[in-house]
């Protein structure tokens, strides 16, 4: 079974700060990994999607890396604003086997940025 | 206006109640998810449905219910038999070429 684990729980860091946010994964075969954004009382906004072929993907002040080998992948915020502040969460969609197409989440780190 | 359209955005039950929630979208997807949200927790997985007139049973499925007899409505029941239904639903549909998942707004949903 899919076990999706994302470290911190919680980041609070002034604006300015390059940050990494961490989502480990216990089964390689995945199909793609993506990131989500989610603000309080709403429902999730797609950030990045990383195929299982590649290695990064970047959108604007956001990398995101993905290793397969080690199961692991990171998000990269550069240059954090108060805007940025949310929850973020990472899922991994599920390549093969009688789990085929089933999406697995990570518990979120919820991120804070002080002016 | 496109999208994944979840309604009603909050809903309140009397206990002993059946409730259902609407989720639409326009995106042409297959794949159809529900997902349950707990306050300070991660999404967990009710139903799946890669196509039509299918689907499997996630993570948490007991007390729940689905149908999927048109691709672009997959409606999640929420039966008398859960017990602590309190809760955030989210719907989602996967593109079918990338496997991007797109979430709906989701629907609160409280028992009295």
């Amino acid at each position: 079974k899919q076990e999706v684990t994302q470290i911190p729980a919680a980041l609070s860091v002034p604006e300015g700060e390059n940050l990494v946010l961490n989502c480990s994964f216990t089964d390689s075969a995945i199909y793609n990994l993506q990131w989500f954004r989610q603000d309080p009382g709403k429902g999730l906004t797609s950030l990045l999607l990383i195929q299982s072929s590649q290695r990064e993907q970047t959108s604007g002040r956001l990398n995101a890396s993905l290793d397969k080998s080690s199961g692991r992948s990171t998000l990269y915020i550069a240059a954090s604003q108060p805007g940025d502040s949310a929850t973020y969460l990472c899922a991994g969609l599920n390549a093969g086997g009688t789990s085929y197409g089933k999406l697995t989440f990570g518990q979120g780190t919820i991120l804070t940025v002080h002016p | 206006d496109g999208g994944i359209t979840q309604s009603p955005k909050y809903l309140f039950r009397k206990e002993g109640q059946n409730v259902t929630l609407s989720c639409e979208q326009n995106l042409n997807h297959d794949a159809m998810y529900w997902y349950r949200q707990d306050p300070g927790q991660g999404l967990r997985l009710i139903y799946y449905s890669q196509i039509v007139n299918d689907f499997q049973k996630g993570d948490i499925a007991e007390g729940y219910s689905v149908s999927r007899e048109k691709k672009e409505s997959f409606p999640l029941t929420v039966t008398s038999a859960q017990k602590n239904p309190t809760a955030f639903y989210l719907c989602a549909g996967r593109q079918r070429n990338t496997g991007e998942l797109f979430f709906g707004e989701g629907s609160r949903l409280t028992v009295l």
